[in-house]
């Protein structure tokens, strides 16, 4: 069965100050790791694929890398902005469906 | 292109009526997935369909029904509501890779 878990739960950060989120992957073959971003009272909002080992993808402040067995999105000097909650998920070969972890809820103070 | 629309953005239930919800996609995206997102649960896959015609149970499909007449209609039909369903519901479409999603239903059962 796929699992993600991501890391920390919560994670309260000052404006300006870089940081990464984790998120560590099983999956039977990984298709593609997906980064979505989202605000309170709305939909998931795709930020980054990943396809294999070595990748790395950016947006503004934002990095995705890929390891084997983990993701991490690094953000640099971050906004208040940038305060959402970030969720990731893992696709095998095969599967139309995703498996999502529970997300990482980042607060930027100004 | 509106992406995925959801009605309605809120509904209150009583217990036992029942309801539908509405999703429809503009990208002709085959794929079509219906979720619930409960507070520190991550999101849940109720149903799925990979094209009209064919649909198929997600991990959480107890108390749901769906169906897939067209491409860019894919409504979730709840029969006998109880309290467990209260929660969030959003829609996705997808064409090959990342999976787009509507902005939500959020559906109080009392």
């Amino acid at each position: 069965e796929d699992q993600v878990t991501q890391s920390p739960e919560a994670l309260r950060l000052q404006e300006g100050e870089s940081s990464s989120l984790n998120c560590s992957y099983t999956v039977s073959g990984l298709r593609g790791l997906f980064w979505y971003r989202q605000d309170p009272g709305k939909g998931p909002e795709f930020l980054f694929t990943l396809y294999s080992a070595g990748e790395e993808k950016e947006k503004e402040r934002l990095k995705a890398t890929l390891t084997k067995k983990e993701s991490f999105l690094h953000i640099t000097a971050p906004k208040p902005e940038d305060s959402a909650t970030y969720l990731c998920a893992v696709q095998a070969f095969g599967n139309e469906k995703l498996t999502f972890g529970t997300g990482t809820r980042l607060t930027i103070i100004p | 292109n509106a992406g995925v629309t959801q009605t309605p953005k809120f509904r209150i239930l009583k217990i036992g009526q029942s309801m539908t919800l509405q999703c429809t996609q503009d990208m002709n995206h085959n794929y079509m997935y219906w979720y619930r997102q409960d507070p520190g649960m991550g999101l849940k896959l109720i149903y799925y369909s990979v094209g009209a015609g064919i649909t198929d149970k997600g991990e959480v499909p107890n108390g749901y029904n769906v169906s897939r007449s067209t491409t860019e209609d894919f409504p979730l039909r709840l029969e006998l509501a109880a309290p467990s369903q209260t929660s969030v519901y959003f829609c996705a479409s997808s064409g090959y890779n990342e999976q787009f999603f509507g902005p939500g239903t959020r559906l109080t059962v009392l």
